[in-house]
């Protein structure tokens, strides 16, 4: 079992471009959620699925788009990068009937917009 | 407005003494509370969690504290070892299911002294 993964591990914009940062957990889950992790700030939900087929904004979704390609990827897109958007990324899924009720985390994309 | 505190950003204690991390949330519809650990370059991964309807549960040298009048928690790690050093996120959520959202302090480190 791999967990949950993420790619790129590390990637450079330059402000205006976009990339799409990919999402895969193989342990049947059915919610998915990207967080962001800034110094000073915690982790912060930009968007969420609760299950294949549905997603919600969380706490800051602008600037972001998401798509739950089916039950295991789940990818977070940036259409026009600002460097406001220079921060860790992390991804994560869970299960209402897994154990200790908790969410699992992938090991994060760190992305940088100059 | 932040709905989950952790004021004291970091904490140093001595290899074998008692660590004490403490949250404070200000949503009194929070009903479930998690504590996730964060090593650098790593995703998070969850510690230990409690319901509101306890005030205490133990895992081991973990043990997190719920006082549900004045809204506060704390997690307790005793002995304490160099590999607890990391930094750890208070978190809590509406719902006990899974896929419920999670709302995350700013986290505090923990460095602990051979």
């Amino acid at each position: 079992n791999a967990g949950v993964t993420q790619t790129p591990k590390f990637q450079v914009l330059k402000t205006g471009q976009s990339m799409t940062l990919q999402c895969a957990q193989d342990m049947n889950h059915n919610s998915m959620y990207w967080y962001r992790q800034d110094p000073g700030m915690g982790l912060r939900l930009i968007y969420y699925s609760a299950s294949e087929g549905t997603t919600d904004k969380g706490e800051v979704p602008n600037g972001y788009n998401v798509s739950r390609l089916n039950k295991r990827e789940f990818s977070l897109r940036l259409e026009s990068a600002a460097p406001s958007q220079t921060s860790v990324y992390f991804c994560a899924s869970s299960d209402p009937s897994g154990r200790g009720n908790e969410q699992f985390f992938g090991p994060g994309t760190r992305l940088t917009v100059l | 407005d932040q709905q989950v505190k952790q004021n004291s950003p970091s904490l140093s204690v001595q290899e074998g003494r008692i660590s004490i991390l403490n949250c404070d949330y200000t949503n009194s519809m929070f009903d479930y509370f998690l504590w996730y650990k964060k090593y650098p370059a790593e995703g998070p991964t969850f510690l230990i969690s409690i319901s509101s309807i306890k005030d205490k549960n133990e895992d081991g040298r973990f043990t997190v504290f719920l006082n549900k009048s004045a809204k506060h928690l704390s997690l307790h790690i005793v002995p304490s070892q160099p590999g607890d050093s990391a930094v750890y996120f208070c978190a809590a959520r509406r719902e006990e299911r899974a896929n419920s959202k999670l709302t995350f302090g700013k986290g505090i480190t923990l460095s602990v002294r051979p």
